[in-house]
């Protein structure tokens, strides 16, 4: 069974400039989730789809951060304008929600903005 | 919102040596998870803990619930090189596993 699969792995940003992250998570997970992951910390929620709907994006800076899972399956981050401190690995999760399961992740797109 | 507090930071041990690190937390959680995460990669879920005192292995890992249910303990026995990673604590408010907070890691270094 194929994993979440992300793109790009890497990315370098100037401040100001726009990018977008793309996760296809694993086939029939329902619930997908996008983290960001600051060297040296554990990862943090940005937002959860369950389906193509946003369950909860309270930590979303949603001045410049957006995201949306069309037709319930692939999913985009945005991010317009980056900023310095937006530098990190921004991962994507699926699961099933099952409590055995727990949520698998991708490899992650680590993001430098310079 | 919910903080995790992991400890140690990091460790640097010998390999055969046995590891303990723990997560405390200063809320109640309902599941605790343990998660592995090795350079370029995303975290791989390790053990997964769902009752409070709960004790469960996974082959030379093992993790307690405690009965708090504001912590968790995570053990290593035998370490080897391939140990070698971060290891990070979550905890869930709610019962599926699907909305987590993380800790801070625990960086562990296996001498070989």
């Amino acid at each position: 069974e194929a994993g979440v699969a992300q793109s790009p792995r890497y990315k370098i940003i100037e401040k100001r400039q726009s990018v977008a992250f793309w996760c296809n998570p694993i086939s029939g997970h329902a619930t997908l989730y996008w983290y960001q992951q600051i060297l040296g910390q554990g990862p943090k929620l940005l937002i959860q789809f369950q389906n193509n709907g946003v369950v909860d994006d309270s930590q979303l800076p949603k001045d410049r951060f957006s995201a949306e899972r069309l037709k319930g399956v692939d999913s985009t981050l945005k991010i317009q304008p980056a900023k310095l401190e937006d530098s990190a690995v921004y991962l994507c999760a699926s699961s099933l929600g099952q409590p055995s399961e727990g949520q698998f992740f991708g490899p992650g797109t680590r993001l430098t903005v310079l | 919102g919910q903080q995790l507090n992991q400890s140690p930071q990091s460790m640097f041990i010998q390999e055969g040596e046995d590891v303990s690190m723990n997560c405390t937390s200063s809320s109640i959680f309902n599941t605790w998870l343990w998660y592995k995460q090795d350079p370029g990669e995303g975290p791989v879920l390790l053990i997964a803990l769902y009752k409070a005192g709960e004790l469960t292995s996974n082959g030379r890992l093992t993790a307690q619930f405690g009965t708090t249910r504001k912590d968790s303990f995570l053990n290593i026995s035998a370490s080897i090189p391939s140990d070698v990673g971060i290891y990070f604590c979550a905890g869930d408010l709610f019962s599926r596993g699907s909305r987590l907070t993380f800790g801070e890691g625990t960086q562990l270094t296996v001498n070989p």
